[in-house]
């Protein structure tokens, strides 16, 4: 399979914990990207990782890539209520790009 | 910048009708996906475009599903005749080219009873 596995499935917590999600995957991969969905929204791109890279920063997100073992991690500090939204792994292998069954983060306030 | 466009934002038709979906992408964008969600199978890729050219429809469910590209800012995702399994959320999303990050538009909800 190309499609990435998120885990956790689902994630609730207080508002100022971090929260993080891992992404595992079984082929090999160009770049690697995270979205986050809203509910009844579109997706929205968070932020790229090369399969050259290790960690990346953007604002409260740190996202981390170990091609060894196929993994990816998101991390987000200082989470807030507005983050509460389904998060997706998105692998590029070729042209294309295959979605996991995402993350379910619930922040509460 | 407007984003990507999509209507209808909601369809409800019934079993059998002829459901076409729209797209405009950003401009300048070269590339152009469309996807389905659903609790079920996630999101799936259906068929990609690059300049306007099919690259790759290996993810059309059926022949009941044709798409559309007749110029860079248009396209058109149709089910004829659909079916109450076709009932999902159908994104569209374009991307500049380089290292291919989307952009989705808000999606159409379809229903068909």
């Amino acid at each position: 399979s190309q499609q990435g596995e998120e885990d956790p499935q689902a994630l609730s917590i207080q508002e100022g914990e971090n929260a993080t999600m891992n992404c595992s995957y079984k082929t090999s991969i160009n770049n690697l990207q995270w979205y986050r969905q809203n509910s009844g929204r579109g997706l929205v791109h968070l932020i790229l990782i090369r399969s050259n890279e290790r960690e990346k920063h953007s604002g409260r997100l740190r996202v981390t890539l170990d091609t060894s073992k196929k993994s990816s991690s998101l991390l987000i500090t200082a989470s807030r209520a507005a983050d509460t939204a389904s998060y997706f792994c998105a692998l590029r292998p070729a042209n294309n790009l295959f979605f996991g069954t995402g993350t379910r983060l619930t922040v509460i306030p | 910048d407007a984003g990507v466009i999509q209507s209808p934002r909601h369809e409800v038709t019934e079993m059998g009708q002829e459901v076409t979906l729209r797209c405009k992408p950003i401009s300048g964008h070269n590339s152009l996906f469309w996807y389905r969600q659903t609790m079920m199978r996630g999101l799936e890729l259906l068929i990609y475009f690059n300049n306007n050219v099919p690259i790759d429809d290996s993810g059309m469910p059926e022949d009941r599903f044709s798409a559309k590209m007749p110029n860079a800012s248009f396209s058109t995702l149709k089910i004829q005749p659909s079916e109450p399994r076709d009932s999902a959320v159908y994104f569209c999303a374009s991307s500049p080219g380089g290292d291919e990050t989307q952009y989705f538009g808000p999606g159409t909800r379809l229903l068909v009873l």
